[in-house]
């Protein structure tokens, strides 16, 4: 267990809807992580958050955005849901006084679009 | 694209060693080897990182070659729940890690 937790666990929705995943992040971690996991694949990046700003983003689209609040919590919105969009999501937290060396992943959300 | 090379799957008996190769020829001087793994359904677990110098945790050792093109990911007595999917990266931070497709290790009884 690391304390990163992430709803829902499973999610159906249809083309051209908008979807919000939520995250929270480890006691004491101020850094959030988004990555998308398509099905045999290894994860990625699609944006970082650090104390409430956004931090390095990958090659996604806009309609892919976030959020972090004061609390260091986190939100991934998607609009305009694509076929391709289904995947595991999966936020990660950490700790820049730890020197940000590991990422504590949730389980994360399953996301079918059908 | 990942900027390391891994073997897509390996099969290792329980109570042995299993060690997990990795090529990182373009790393650059300033890039941690990190190692995570993935069980089936869950998110991705960290093991280990290192720069330069060999590194041992509770999970497992990393060694490096002197001229960091390669390491070796070594857990001493595999078990059944070491199977997973072994992800070996190179990054300067964690900002952005680029993924592979990283090792399917089978542990059998």
């Amino acid at each position: 267990e690391t304390g990163v937790t992430q709803s829902p666990t499973h999610l159906i929705k249809t083309r051209g809807q908008q979807v919000t995943l939520r995250c929270s992040s480890q006691s004491g971690h101020n850094t959030v992580s988004w990555y998308q996991q398509a099905l045999g694949q290894g994860p990625q990046f699609i944006f970082q958050y650090y104390r409430e700003e956004e931090n390095g983003r990958g090659n996604f689209p806009p309609r892919f955005s976030g959020l972090q609040f004061p609390n260091y919590s986190s939100e991934l919105n998607v609009n305009a849901l694509e076929l391709d969009d289904s995947a595991l999501y999966l936020c990660a937290s950490s700790s820049d006084r730890e020197g940000n060396e590991k990422l504590f992943f949730g389980s994360g959300t399953q996301l079918s679009v059908l | 694209d990942a900027k390391t090379t891994q073997p897509p799957s390996m099969d290792c008996a329980e109570g042995r060693a299993a060690n997990l190769p990795c090529n990182h020829s373009t790393i650059s001087g300033n890039e941690y080897v990190y190692w995570y793994r993935q069980i089936h359904s869950q998110g991705p677990q960290y093991i280990i990182h290192g720069l330069k110098n060999n590194e041992t945790n509770e999970m497992a050792s990393l060694i490096i070659t002197e001229d960091r093109k390669s390491s070796t990911l070594i857990l001493p007595h595999a078990t059944l729940r070491d199977t997973a999917v072994y992800y070996c990266i190179n990054a300067g931070n964690n900002r952005k890690l680029i993924w592979g497709l990283g090792t399917s290790l089978a542990v059998n009884p």
